[in-house]
């Protein structure tokens, strides 16, 4: 069975410290992990990640795949009081040929920054 | 205790026709959230139910979708007419409340073809 693992499950910080994620996973034919920030309701899509050793930045967030060791992780350096969401990992597998194509999430990880 | 299920897992539908998914929330979790998947792409919010009602569907893509929760429980959300650009996992999550997406439990999936 498919496994995303989501750490911490909550997280409360100061605004301007910096934060790390964590998401590991066990799934067959890995293919793309994906991190979303969900505030009300939609989650937003931050990044894709497929190959290792990679980083993927987007302002103070990035990101980076280690497929070696099944895991991924998300940071944010200068917390803002903004940051505040659920931030959720989600592993896609399948075969290249796209059939047996499945999405498993982990759990979430609640970050709250304080002023 | 079962987690969220989903059925069927797969489906695979000529254009034109109307297909029906099914979701079946924890029990006891009273909201349940609808979502899309396009293959490669962000989650896609569909729509929202607080027990049986759906204070928000501003995600539906359009007038052939729809959803129902009975009972505060099971949820299907019917597409009418399909398209092939409505292709996708249709994932259902739910969460013992609203108020926040925290502990939002997703489903496996529905994997959607449209040929």
């Amino acid at each position: 069975e498919d496994k995303v693992v989501q750490s911490p499950l909550s997280l409360v910080v100061h605004e301007g410290d910096t934060v790390t994620l964590n998401c590991s996973y066990e799934v067959t034919n890995f293919r793309s992990l994906l991190w979303y920030k969900q505030e009300k309701k939609a989650p937003t899509f931050l990044f894709m990640l497929t190959s290792s050793g990679i980083e993927k930045k987007s302002g103070r967030l990035s990101s980076i795949l280690d497929k070696k060791e099944l895991f991924s992780i998300l940071n944010i350096t200068a917390t803002q009081t903004g940051d505040s969401a659920v931030y959720l990992c989600a592993v896609e597998a399948g075969d290249s040929g796209g059939s047996n194509y499945k999405l498993t999430f982990g759990k979430g990880t609640l970050l709250t920054v304080n002023p | 205790g079962a987690g969220v299920s989903q059925s069927p897992s797969n489906k695979v539908t000529e254009k034109g026709k109307d297909v029906e998914l099914r979701c079946d929330p924890i029990s006891g979790h009273t909201a349940l959230y609808w979502y899309r998947q396009s293959l490669g792409q962000g989650l896609e919010f569909l729509i929202y139910f607080q027990g049986n009602s759906a204070p928000d569907k501003s995600g539906l893509p359009s007038d052939r979708f729809s959803a129902e929760r009975t009972g505060g429980s099971v949820s299907t959300l019917t597409i009418q007419r399909t398209q092939q650009e409505d292709s996708a996992v249709y994932l259902c999550a739910s969460s013992p409340d609203s108020g926040s997406p925290y502990e939002q439990y997703f489903g496996p999936g529905t994997r959607l073809t449209v040929t």
